[in-house]
């Protein structure tokens, strides 16, 4: 059965104070790696796609990698406007334009 | 407007009541979902429509009646709820062949049944 598993739930941070999220998956056939922001009472932002093991995408403070089994979203120096619930979602291979989500990592970044 | 959008964005209904919720996109996508997200629970997906033709209808409950009238506007018809039904009902939108198949999301309609 096709597995999204994110850790750790929740992460307490300084402002600066770098750290990464990890989203390991057990899928048949990965399609596509989806990395999304939530925050309260909003819907899921779209961050990153990611489609092979080795790639990398950045935007602002934030990086995402991709092996054949995870998937990490590093923070560097994140700021309070940080704080949010990420999500990560896979597409995988015969499943037509599903998304599989994990259950997320709740970040707060503190002053 | 832009991107997709959601109406209403709050709904407190009783269990014998019949309810819409509308969503509409903006981005020219040709498919679009109905999800529902509860509190330490993966978002669950309901209903994918591609190109207006429902391709998936994952074991939902049949008080919810999904409407996808053309490419741009989808609802989802709501009768005789469960209090199990309150939670966030999230739209999204995405391009299928020939766009890379990220999902773009609505703000969601807090639904509480009472």
């Amino acid at each position: 059965e096709d597995q999204v598993t994110q850790s750790p739930e929740a992460l307490r941070l300084q402002e600066g104070e770098s750290s990464s999220l990890n989203c390991s998956y057990t899928v048949s056939g990965l399609r596509g790696l989806f990395w999304y922001r939530q925050d309260p009472g909003k819907g899921p932002e779209f961050l990153f796609t990611l489609y092979s093991a080795g790639e990398e995408k950045e935007k602002e403070r934030l990086k995402a990698t991709l092996t054949k089994k995870e998937s990490f979203l590093h923070i560097t120096a994140p700021k309070p406007e940080d704080s949010a619930t990420y999500l990560c979602a896979v597409r995988i291979t015969g499943g037509g334009n599903k998304l599989t989500f994990g259950t997320g990592t709740q970040l707060k970044v503190e002053l | 407007e832009t991107g997709v959008t959601q109406t209403p964005r709050h709904l407190v209904m009783g269990m014998t009541n019949k309810k819409s919720l509308k969503c509409e996109q903006h981005l020219g996508h040709n498919a679009m979902y109905w999800y529902k997200q509860s509190a330490k629970k993966p978002l669950e997906l309901m209903f994918v429509y591609s190109l207006e033709e429902r391709v998936e209808n994952n074991s939902v409950p049949s008080r919810f009646s999904p409407e996808c009238p053309n490419s741009s506007h989808l609802f989802l018809h709501l009768h005789t709820l469960q209090p199990e039904d309150s939670a966030l009902y999230l739209c999204a939108s995405s391009q299928e062949q020939g766009g890379g198949y990220e999902q773009y999301f609505g703000p969601g309609t807090r639904l509480t049944v009472t």
